[in-house]
């Protein structure tokens, strides 16, 4: 069974400064990964996707890494401002033709002004 | 284009009432996932469907619970006999495409049920 931990659960730091969110899998036949922006009393919004043949994906101050064989992947937010505050969820498709994500707890970020 | 619109926002039931729960997906989607995330916990798939037919339904608890997703009109998760363990956000997501990652889905901004 595929389980999602996420490391810090919460995370508070001076906006400006550049942050690493961690994401690790038990299981590494995954389809792919995904890192999701949580706002509250709103949707999800996706930020990355990483095929599980890429090792990285970048999206403007963000960088996702993907080590699929030691099951983890890592979150970079460079230059880290307020509006970055959420929560930053990991998530995992199963090879083997599954259709559901396996979502981690998410990280709780507060970026202080 | 609206996004995924899921309605009622928030509802709240009494324990052994019904709740139903609705999400029209994007314009042009017609694959559909329902999530739950109970409080302090992650997302849990649930169910997996694409109209008129339930492709997964691995992550739906066996009993009172239901999703449809008809031809015309919205999709819909039915709770019946509603217990305070049911209490959750539901979120509804859309593809246009199988395989949830192989094109990034848009999920919906939630149903937050309270069952007292």
């Amino acid at each position: 069974k595929q389980e999602v931990t996420q490391i810090p659960a919460a995370l508070s730091v001076p906006e400006g400064e550049n942050l690493v969110l961690n994401c690790s899998f038990t299981d590494s036949a995954i389809y792919n990964l995904q890192w999701f922006r949580q706002d509250p009393g709103k949707g999800l919004t996706s930020l990355l996707l990483i095929q599980s043949s890429q090792r990285e994906q970048t999206s403007g101050r963000l960088n996702a890494s993907l080590d699929k064989s030691s099951g983890r992947s890592t979150l970079y937010i460079a230059a880290s401002q307020p509006g970055d505050s959420a929560t930053y969820l990991c998530a995992v498709l199963r090879g083997g033709g599954a259709d559901g994500l396996t979502f981690g707890k998410g990280t709780h970020l507060i970026i202080q002004p | 284009n609206a996004g995924v619109m899921q309605n009622p926002r928030h509802l709240v039931r009494r324990r052994g009432q019904e709740a139903r729960l609705r999400c029209s997906p994007m314009k042009g989607h017609s694959h559909v996932y329902w999530y739950r995330q109970l409080p302090e916990e992650g997302l849990k798939f649930m169910v997996y469907l694409q109209k008129e037919n339930i492709i997964d339904e691995s992550g739906m608890p066996k009993e009172r619970f239901s999703a449809e997703f008809p031809k015309e009109g919205p999709s819909i998760l039915r709770i019946q006999q509603v217990v305070r363990g049911d209490s959750a956000a539901y979120f509804c997501a859309s593809g246009w495409g199988s395989r949830s990652g192989a094109n990034v889905l848009t999920f919906g901004a939630g149903s937050r049920l309270t069952v007292l």
